[in-house]
């Protein structure tokens, strides 16, 4: 079966700090890749998606994440966060078929 | 993207009891999930909800526990029988196919927050 790593759980920011987060996958075919977001009192959003392609996606509030096959990765980054990027991000990976498999979610908490 | 909406958003529940949770999309879709969020945890699919036929469960979750109804393709509800306090917890519904093009692409309801007593 396959498994999702977010290697960190919580992670503190002032603002204009570099964000990267981690993730990791255990299964060895194609896969489709996820990170979504929930802020604080709402819905998981998408964030955004890799299917093929560059291995470099870009996302939604400067946001971008990529792709690297031999590692097994797909970390999420941003140059510079905002306050408002405060929220919960998760991780999820798609095996070509219909079932999703999320990490255990990286909190996020920018300092103003 | 579609709207999706899930009643009720929260309820407080003794156990023993059940509870019926809805999920209605303002757009017909292919596929249909329930996911359960425990507290401090990430999601985990309980199943697949299939149009006109039983739902598909993951391993750990069984019909008993755990009925799903799909009557048509904008609408399910999952209902959570004989309620525990281990069962407190967010529930989530989400849709793939329909009003996105991209397969795979699932989209998530605003959950709903049970709590057992």
């Amino acid at each position: 079966a396959q498994s999702v790593s977010q290697h960190n759980h919580h992670v503190i920011l002032s603002e204009a700090a570099s964000l990267e987060l981690g993730c990791n996958y255990s299964y060895g075919g194609t896969v489709n890749l996820f990170w979504y977001v929930q802020y604080p009192g709402q819905h998981l959003q998408l964030l955004l998606k890799y299917f093929s392609g560059d291995p470099l996606v870009k996302g939604i509030k400067g946001f971008e994440a990529e792709f690297i096959k031999s590692k097994f990765s797909f970390n999420l980054r941003k140059p510079s966060v905002q306050w408002s990027d405060t929220a919960e991000y998760f991780c999820a990976v798609n095996n070509a078929g219909n079932m999703l498999t999320f990490g255990g979610g990286t909190r996020l908490m920018v300092k103003p | 993207s579609a709207v999706i909406s899930q009643k009720p958003s929260r309820d407080i529940c003794q156990r023993g009891t059940s509870l019926t949770i809805q999920c209605q999309v303002d757009s017909q879709v292919t596929m249909m999930f329930w996911y359960r969020q425990q507290p401090g945890q990430s999601l985990t699919l309980i199943a697949t909800a299939n149009q006109g036929s039983e739902a598909t469960y993951e391993s750990g979750f069984v019909i008993d526990k755990f009925p799903i109804s799909r009557p048509n393709l904008t609408f399910s509800t999952l209902t959570v029988s004989n309620m525990s306090p281990e069962d407190s917890s967010i529930y989530l519904c989400s849709v793939e196919g329909g009003f996105s093009k991209t397969p795979y692409e699932q989209y998530f309801g605003p959950g709903t927050r049970l709590t057992v007593t």
